[in-house]
C-alpha cells in the first residue's frame, strides 16, 4: 500500500560528504516535495517541482539541491553536509494543480556527524 | 509569502475530553487548509480539510471551523481516545496554479487513559 516510498529511513553521513536522498511515488503525481521536519518548527519546505527537470525553491533552499530526471523519481542533494542539516527529511506528491492531496513518504532520519 | 501560526504547541488532554488546536494565517488569498496528523515515527497524513466557502467541517469526532475574516482556524476533537494522542499539523495554502502547504510548527496532543 505504500505509495511514497524513501530509500532510506535511517542515514548517517560525515560533515563534508555530498548525501542524496531518494524519493520514489507510484501514484504518476505531477508535483513532488522535499519537507525538512524538526522539533518545534513543523514542516519546511526545501525544494518542490511541478514536472519533470523542473525545481523551484522553497523556504530554506540553501545547502540543498534537487534532480527530478523522471516524473516519479525526486531527489534531495547535500551538496556539502553539515551538522546543522541533521533533521527529518520527509517527501511529499500531489495530482495536478493546487494544493489538495499531499501523500507522505515515511521520512529519512539523517545525523551528520 | 504565507505564515501559519500554531497553537497551543503541546495540549494534554483526559481520555473522553475534547481538545482544540488554534492556527492563524497571514495570506488574505489562502483558501484551502488541511489538517494531517502524524503518529509518533509515522508519516503525516491528511484527517481533514476545509475550504474557505464553507465555515464549518465535519467527520465523526473530528471539526474544522474557519473564520476568513479573523484569518483563523481551528481543530476540534470530541471524546478524544488514546489513538487520538499524535502531533497535528494545521497548513494553510491558495490552492491554485503551483501553490504549496504552509505548515505550523505542530500540536503534540497527549490523551491520558
Amino acid at each position: 500500500d505504500v505509495k511514497v516510498t524513501q530509500s532510506s529511513r535511517y542515514l548517517v553521513k560525515r560533515t563534508g560528504e555530498k548525501v542524496f536522498l531518494e524519493c520514489v511515488q507510484d501514484m504518476d503525481h505531477e508535483n513532488m516535495f522535499w519537507y525538512r521536519q524538526d522539533p518545534g518548527l513543523g514542516l519546511r519546505l526545501i525544494y518542490f517541482s511541478y514536472d519533470v527537470k523542473m525545481k523551484e525553491k522553497g523556504d530554506i533552499p540553501e545547502g540543498y539541491s534537487v534532480s527530478r530526471e523522471k516524473k516519479e523519481r525526486f531527489s534531495l542533494i547535500l551538496e556539502s553536509a553539515s551538522t546543522n542539516q541533521t533533521s527529518m527529511y520527509l517527501c511529499a506528491s500531489s495530482p495536478g494543480q493546487g494544493a489538495y492531496g499531499y501523500t507522505f513518504g515515511s521520512g529519512t532520519r539523517l545525523t551528520v556527524v | 509569502g504565507e505564515n501559519v501560526e500554531q497553537h497551543p504547541s503541546t495540549l494534554s488532554v483526559q481520555e473522553g475530553d475534547s481538545a482544540v488546536i488554534k492556527c492563524t494565517y497571514s495570506d488574505s488569498a489562502s483558501n484551502y487548509f488541511p489538517w494531517y496528523k502524524q503518529e509518533l515515527g509515522k508519516r503525516p497524513q491528511l484527517i481533514i480539510d476545509i475550504r474557505s466557502n464553507v465555515g464549518e467541517k465535519k467527520d465523526q469526532r473530528i471539526a474544522v471551523t474557519l473564520n476568513k475574516t479573523a484569518k483563523h482556524f481551528s481543530l476540534h476533537i470530541t471524546e478524544t481516545q488514546p489513538e487520538d494522542s499524535a502531533v497535528y499539523f494545521c497548513a494553510a495554502s491558495r490552492n491554485s496554479g503551483y501553490s504549496t502547504l504552509t505548515f505550523g510548527k505542530g500540536t503534540m496532543l497527549l490523551v491520558s487513559p
